[in-house]
């Protein structure tokens, strides 16, 4: 049973293009989450969300930043006109039912590079 | 202020020895309360999970949670070499719908 899957691992970018950052959730799992971790720092909510949904992206900044879980495929991070400042482990999480306490399982993470 | 605070350490202990990790915070409604190990380069991964205030163990590791003073730990009991990694400690809210708020992480390394 494979786990969380995100890819690329590791993704370099110049200032100015787009990033864009793929999550494949735990089989039978419909719920996932974005945390970003900058260096020497914790993990930071990003947004969640569930099939076709957002259900809460209050972590998310407001410009530049969206994100995607379509009915079929992989749940989206996509940053635009990328800075500096974007360049961080970006981590995926799935769980089963989102219910309060479910346990989140992590993906192996993205590290962005920004030039 | 931080939500909730972490020392990072980093933190260095022989082979055997027990190792406490803490987090205090600051919002009261912080209801259930985990512990995640992170490996260099890898994705966090779940140790521990509590609710009420008191203690949790498993295996080598025991979760201690005080509501009362807001304050966590993990002990780590005949600690050894492959437990060094990060340890992230992580609280979420009754009504957050799932949004986990992490500490910074301690570094812990323990050498043989």
């Amino acid at each position: 049973n494979a786990g969380v899957m995100q890819n690329p691992r590791h993704l370099v970018r110049r200032r100015g293009q787009e990033a864009r950052l793929r999550c494949s959730p735990m089989k039978g799992h419909s719920h996932v989450y974005w945390y970003r971790q900058l260096p020497e720092e914790g993990l930071k909510f990003m947004v969640y969300l569930q099939k076709e949904n957002i259900i809460d992206e209050s972590g998310m900044p407001k410009e530049r930043f969206s994100a995607e879980f379509p009915k079929e495929g992989p749940s989206i991070l996509r940053i635009q006109q990328v800075v500096r400042g974007d360049s961080a482990a970006y981590f995926c999480a799935s769980s089963p039912m989102g219910a309060l306490a479910d346990t989140q399982y992590f993906g192996p993470g993205t590290r962005l590079t920004v030039l | 202020q931080k939500e909730v605070e972490q020392d990072p350490g980093p933190l260095s202990v022989p082979e055997g020895a027990i190792v406490s990790l803490n987090c205090t915070y600051s919002n009261s409604a912080f209801q259930y309360f985990m512990w995640y190990r992170q490996y260099s380069r890898k994705g966090p991964e779940l140790l521990m999970y509590t609710y009420s205030s008191g203690n949790k163990e498993d295996g080598r590791f025991t979760a201690q949670v005080d509501k009362s003073s807001k304050y966590i730990s993990l002990f780590i009991r005949d600690s050894q070499p492959s437990d060094s990694a990060t340890y992230l400690c992580a609280m979420e809210l009754e009504t957050s719908g799932s949004r986990l708020t992490f500490g910074e992480g301690t570094q812990l390394t323990v050498n043989p």
